[in-house]
């Protein structure tokens, strides 16, 4: 089974500013996968960003980007160029070993972007 | 790409009535459909998990007589609170499996129940 640790309940940047939002797991799975969402205030849940734990390359999309350093089973997500937009909860989580699993989320952490 | 779309986005009901929530997945096949609640600044918590044509499977501690599943067909799974409460007022959002760990959520259903 997944454990996901949130550490951070609220974030606060400046805009134009990169944060970091930390996220650790606890799996015995030897394949394994984390994403990162972004929830909104509307409640819908955007899908931010993939690792799978056998990729070589820490993944980016845009200006997210993950730092996954497998030893120490984190997976946390950089946002770069902060924009007011992107306040929100964000949510990290990782499915059990099987394609189609569920997915079990981290406690979360509310990001609020300053002018 | 993938869309699941889900309804009502907000319902308000009566104590002791039932509400009903829909999630379709628009242009793909859903052979499995997570169902997940969260309160106020918390966490999602899984409810139940449903496969088409079978029961569903509910996490411990979740009522499968209140929280009615029904995956009935690949492209559409419901959600029935049955005799709702004002603590079943939460936020109710599903999720689709695509396989190769792709997922898909609706938008989410408010729940106020008064």
């Amino acid at each position: 089974a997944q454990k996901i640790t949130q550490t951070q309940p609220g974030m606060f940047v400046q805009e134009k500013e990169a944060v970091t939002l930390d996220c650790t797991y606890d799996t015995s799975d030897q394949s394994y996968g984390l994403f990162w969402y972004k929830q909104p205030s509307s409640g819908e849940m955007i899908f931010l960003i993939y690792q799978g734990s056998y990729d070589e390359q820490n993944a980016t999309e845009g200006r997210y980007s993950l730092n996954f350093q497998k030893a120490r089973k984190s997976a946390n997500l950089v946002i770069s160029a902060s924009q007011l937009g992107d306040s929100a909860m964000y949510f990290c989580a990782a499915p059990g070993e099987t394609s189609g699993s569920r997915l079990t989320f981290g406690e979360g952490t509310q990001l609020t972007v300053n002018p | 790409g993938a869309v699941v779309s889900q309804h009502p986005s907000r319902v308000i009901c009566k104590s002791g009535t039932s509400v009903k929530i829909e999630c379709r997945s628009l242009d793909f096949q859903a052979t499995t459909m997570f169902w997940y609640r969260q309160f106020p600044k918390q966490s999602l918590m899984l409810m139940a998990t449903s496969n088409e044509g079978s029961k569903a499977t509910y996490e411990q501690g979740v009522e499968k007589d209140k929280f009615l599943i029904n995956h009935a067909s690949l492209t559409l799974s419901t959600l029935t609170v049955t005799s709702a409460h004002p603590e079943d007022s939460s936020f109710y959002i599903c999720s689709a499996s695509q396989g190769n760990y792709g997922y898909t959520f609706g938008s989410g259903t408010r729940l106020t129940v008064v």
